[in-house]
Order: C-alpha cells, then structure tokens, then sequence
C-alpha cells in the first residue's frame, strides 16, 4: 500500500476483555515498531521488530502486551485483560533497510483503543 | 539513559515571524535526530533528519533543523511561520544503546500556535 495502514481505527471494549490491533506496513519496509501515544504525551516505544523477530521488546509494559509479526510484514498488537489505563492511541510505524540507523519511520494513522 | 527534552509545551509565533522549537537530547554515541508534526486526528509525518553532515538540515514545508554537538541541540525553525503550520511536534533520537540502536525515542512534545 501507499503507506502504513492501521485497523481498527477506533476500538471501545470493556474491561477484561482481549483486544488486537493490527498493522499492515509498507510494503518492503523490513522494520515495524509499536508505539502507545496517551493524551499531550509523545509516542511511548513498545516494540521494534526486524522481519518476523521482535529485535527489541523493551516497551511492552507487562505480559498482557504482545505482538507477532510471523511472515515479515502485517503485525498484530495483543492486549489481554485490558484494563482502564490501556486506553491510549496505539501507533504503529515501519521502515526500510531495517536495522540502518539512519531511516526514518513512517506511521500510520493510529489505533484509538478506549477501554471501558 | 538516552533522552529527548522539549522544555517548550507551547509556542506561540505570529504568522510571518521566525519560530523556533527546541530539543535538547542525550545519547551514548553519536545521535541520529529526527522531528515529526502531528496535525489533529493524523499520524506523525517525517519534517527532516540528521545523521552526519552539515549542521543545518532542510526538510518539508520550508522547516529547518540545526544540529549543535557542544549544546546537544537541535533546534527546529522555519524564517517565516504560516498559519497552516500549527500542530503538535515532535523531536526524536535513535537509541544508541548497544543492543538497541534501532528503538526511536520522542520527546512530549510541543504545540505550536501560529496566530494570524
């Protein structure tokens, strides 16, 4: 596609429940990262992933969060039992030439997760 | 630990003077900077970068960034601000922790008021 598409774009679901969140980069780029955005804060790093490998997992905040990339391209963002402070845009980004220092990410429009 | 400050939550330029937003950042190694804008309900867009050169880099919509290594700065700009330039910002650095130099941190941010 012409450039990272997120689904859904808005998600309200109840507490407890399990939700994913998907992401489809561009097409070639080999480097997807995950970012949670909360209302007048920056993008929060979650997780970097190399083709199919998670190269860096550091900003999952807890094993509730997780995330697969298992053919290199589309990725899926897990949340089990959510909870009100999981509420947040979750943005998702890729880039070429994963691994090169210096490529710029390019985002999508993010993923309005409201957890109620 | 690597950081991005923005000490700046708002800025306020009227239309046709000279804007700067600030970042001041740290890192272990050598440091690849990036500046985002964010405009409401859309995703981060790549303005510029700097990775190794000259100190003054030109990116989108007439932006500039100026890379200072002494003051760890690098300072966005634009000699002329229009209306249409208000939004979020966002400065941001690549890791350079060993093991982790592919994970962008932003700053929080900084919203620019260009007032008619």
């Amino acid at each position: 596609g012409a450039g990272v598409s997120q689904t859904p774009s808005n998600k309200v679901t109840e507490k407890g429940k399990y939700v994913e969140l998907r992401c489809d980069p561009i097409s070639g780029h080999t480097a997807l990262y995950w970012y949670r955005q909360s209302l007048g804060q920056g993008p929060e790093f979650l997780i970097y992933f190399q083709g199919t490998g998670a190269a860096d997992d550091s900003g999952l905040p807890n094993d509730r969060f997780f995330a697969v990339r298992p053919e290199g391209s589309v990725s899926t963002l897990k949340i089990q039992r959510t909870e009100r402070g999981d509420s947040a845009v979750y943005l998702c980004a890729s880039s070429s030439r994963g691994g090169s220092r210096n490529t710029e990410a390019f985002f999508g429009q993010g993923t309005r997760l409201t957890v109620v | 630990a690597q950081s991005v400050a923005q000490p700046e939550d708002q800025v306020n330029v009227a239309e046709g003077n000279p804007l700067t937003v600030k970042c001041t950042y740290s890192v272990s190694g050598n440091p690849y900077l990036f500046w985002y804008v964010q405009y409401p309900n859309r995703g981060l867009q790549f303005l510029l970068k700097y990775i190794t050169g000259d100190n003054l880099v030109k990116g989108s919509y007439g932006f500039e960034a100026e890379f200072n290594k002494s003051q760890t700065s690098f300072h966005l700009k634009k000699p002329s601000a229009l209306v249409s330039d208000s939004a979020l910002y966002f400065c941001a650095v690549r890791d350079q922790e060993r093991g982790r130099d592919d994970k962008i941190i932003f700053g929080k941010g900084t919203r620019l008021h260009i007032l008619p």
